[in-house]
């Protein structure tokens, strides 16, 4: 079985710091890994994924996650944050054999200060 | 290209009634797949539709069921509903079952 666990179901960084929001899987095959935002009152937008290709991929609006096997981990980091990061970020994993579904984690509400 | 379109964006139902949501997919997508959002149980994977046949399905009571038609848009049904149904609904498109899921702004789904 697959399984997400993002650690911090809060994080709070100030305007320009570093963001890292942790990530860890379980996968018994190759996992797909994905990273989506929520603002609120609104659906999830893709901010990147893993597909087995390059192990430090890169998304949308600065964002970069890397995947590493031997932790089983996939974070999500952004050099300087802003105030328009603020949102809720999901982790989620998937595989081949899974067809359309995706597994998230319970999500980490990220606060930016100025 | 229109994104992922859900109708209605919020409805309030009473408990023991019916409700259906409906889904259109990004144009050229066959993969629709529903996910249940609570505060307490997070996001939940419903089921997945490819070309009009359920491929999975999570693990949520026989209350809950979907159909998908030949244009690909889908709809879910929840019947007798219980206050614990109350929860955004969302649904997500893809052009097939390991391609990356886009999502729609979901339905606000209140059971008093």
């Amino acid at each position: 079985a697959q399984s997400v666990t993002q650690l911090g179901s809060h994080v709070s960084v100030s305007e320009g710091a570093l963001v890292l929001l942790r990530c860890n899987y379980s996968s018994s095959v190759p996992p797909y890994l994905f990273w989506y935002v929520q603002y609120p009152n609104q659906g999830l937008q893709l901010l990147l994924k893993y597909t087995s290709a390059a192990t430090l991929v890169k998304g949308i609006n600065g964002f970069e996650a890397e995947f590493k096997k031997s932790e089983t981990s996939f974070h999500l980091t952004k050099p300087s944050a802003h105030m328009s990061d603020a949102a809720e970020y999901f982790c989620a994993v998937s595989s081949y054999n899974q067809g359309g579904k995706l597994i998230f984690g319970q999500g980490t509400e990220l606060s930016v200060k100025p | 290209k229109a994104g992922v379109t859900q109708t209605p964006r919020y409805l309030i139902k009473t408990r023991g009634q019916q409700v259906t949501l409906s889904c259109s997919p990004i144009s050229g997508h066959r993969s629709v797949s529903w996910y249940q959002q609570t505060p307490g149980q997070g996001l939940q994977f419903l089921f997945e539709y490819f070309s009009e046949t359920q491929r999975n399905k999570g693990n949520f009571p026989g209350r809950f069921s979907g159909r998908q038609f030949s244009n690909s848009r889908s709809e879910m049904n929840v019947s007798t509903l219980e206050l614990g149904d109350s929860a955004l609904y969302l649904c997500a498109s893809s052009l097939g079952a390991e391609e990356t899921q886009y999502f729609g702004p979901g339905t606000r789904l209140l059971v008093l």
